[in-house]
């Protein structure tokens, strides 16, 4: 049973628009969440992050909101750039635990 | 830069084998990871490392093996390769609980 779900397999932005990538949970015990962002034969890398006390984190063009009563979160990207097309991946940590819980992905393509 | 290396890019193996991964991280991180990706399940955890010669079981520990004897190595065995293993194999390192992760380009292994 999935505890962290991307919904959306792939979506397709306009370069210069905004891409929202969504992220659902289950566990509401999960605290700390991250994105990261994957080019095909290249490992994952880390892209931002969040902590369960905030709802919003902001570096340069990306942004992620964390909604805790709806157990959701989004990635957006503005403006987004062909550069920023990849698989990106939700993961979430629970308190002290070592290990992250990751999503299925979602393969971004922005169109130029 | 931490850097985190696995030994090979791409490998080819026959059904029966017994496989080795082999994934070093030059950062002197305690916690070393093994995930698996495939489309449409994301990356799912296999083992983790939290010191030498200390293991925990992921979410699909069936079928594989590890070990650590030194700090910086950790290696992912299949004991007798079959063809559902054929996946991206990616190993991740960080140096505390807090942290996210460092990953390494992966590998990717087809079993015949």
């Amino acid at each position: 049973d999935q505890q962290v779900k991307q919904n959306s397999p792939s979506l397709s932005v306009q370069e210069g628009r905004i891409s929202i990538l969504n992220c659902d949970y289950t566990n509401s015990m999960f605290d700390y969440f991250l994105w990261y962002k994957k080019y095909p034969a290249e490992g994952p890398t880390f892209l931002i992050s969040i902590s369960s006390i905030k709802d919003k984190n902001e570096d340069g063009r990306f942004t992620v909101f964390l909604n805790k009563s709806a157990k959701h979160l989004s990635l957006h990207i503005v403006p987004s750039q062909p550069g920023d097309s990849a698989v990106y991946f939700c993961a979430a940590k629970l308190g002290s635990a070592r290990q992250l819980t990751f999503g299925s992905g979602t393969q971004l393509t922005v169109l130029p | 830069d931490v850097k985190v290396t696995q030994s090979s890019r791409y490998l080819v193996k026959r059904t029966g084998e017994k496989v080795f991964l082999e994934c070093v991280q030059d950062m002197d991180h305690e916690n070393m990871f093994w995930y698996r990706q495939d489309p449409g399940l994301g990356l799912r955890l296999i083992y983790f490392s939290y010191d030498v010669k200390m293991k925990e079981k992921g979410d699909i520990p069936e079928g594989y093996s590890v070990s650590r004897e030194k700090k910086e190595r950790f290696s992912l065995i299949l004991e007798s390769a079959s063809t559902n293993q054929t996946s991206m194999y990616l190993c991740a390192s960080s140096f505390s609980s807090g942290d996210g992760y460092t990953f390494g380009s992966g590998t990717r292994l087809t079993v015949v």
